[in-house]
């Protein structure tokens, strides 16, 4: 079956460390993005992808990367310089140019330790 | 500004009391309206896309409609189940990006 995977679905995260989260789909489609929630907030997003080896920033870029070097696969790395990591991390992955919406990855829980 | 509005932020309701959910936008151009289901702890689920004003969709307890300004989830004979937040996005202009509102806590008591 199709579909988007985010791993691990739960990440502990030490002060001054850099953590990688995982986001892989098999749906074909060419557009990724990563968006950060916290509690009783909207989506906010973090990076996008239209095209492998191309991504762009969103709102809330500042201590997060990205890289697309597959279609399939599009890993966020949350570094020491994001002083506030702790959230819950969404992937959605989408066609491009196409008005269908997204598909959603589990998510991942990040919690600075 | 491209923007999305949910309201109320927060709806608690009896089982069998039924409500609407709404979802305003002020876009230019508008392409598509999204509505998603969202369980603590995991990802959005799709429920609907509608496109034009006039379109509605619907799926079992849950009936959504557009108009040319917003957009109301319907919620007829709520169950606890149906407990969760529900997500409003617009897609709109050349960019086919989602805009996202903040979401609507639905909480149905027993």
């Amino acid at each position: 079956d199709g579909g988007i995977t985010q791993s691990p679905k739960y990440l502990f995260r030490k002060e001054g460390q850099n953590v990688t989260l995982s986001c892989e789909q098999n749906l074909n489609h060419d557009a990724m993005y990563w968006y950060r929630q916290d509690p009783g907030q909207g989506l906010r997003l973090i990076y996008y992808s239209q095209i492998v080896n191309d991504f762009q920033k969103g709102d809330i870029a500042e201590g997060y990367s990205v890289s697309r070097e597959k279609k399939e696969s599009f890993p966020l790395t949350v570094t020491s310089a994001q002083k506030n990591p702790t959230a819950f991390y969404l992937c959605a992955s989408a066609f491009q140019d196409r008005n269908y919406g997204y598909t959603f990855g589990s998510g991942t829980r990040l919690t600075v330790v | 500004e491209d923007q999305v509005t949910q309201s109320p932020e927060a709806l608690r309701l009896q089982e069998g009391e039924s409500s609407s959910l709404n979802c305003s936008y002020t876009v230019s151009g508008l392409r598509g309206l999204f509505w998603y289901r969202q369980d603590p702890g995991k990802g959005p689920e799709f429920l609907f896309t509608l496109y034009s004003a006039g379109e509605e969709k619907e799926k079992e307890r849950l009936k959504a409609t557009l108009t040319k300004k917003e957009s109301f989830l319907h919620i007829t004979a709520p169950k606890p189940e149906d407990s969760a937040t529900y997500l409003c996005a617009v897609q709109a202009g050349s960019n086919y990006q989602l805009i996202w509102g903040a979401g609507t806590k639905l909480i149905i008591k027993p």
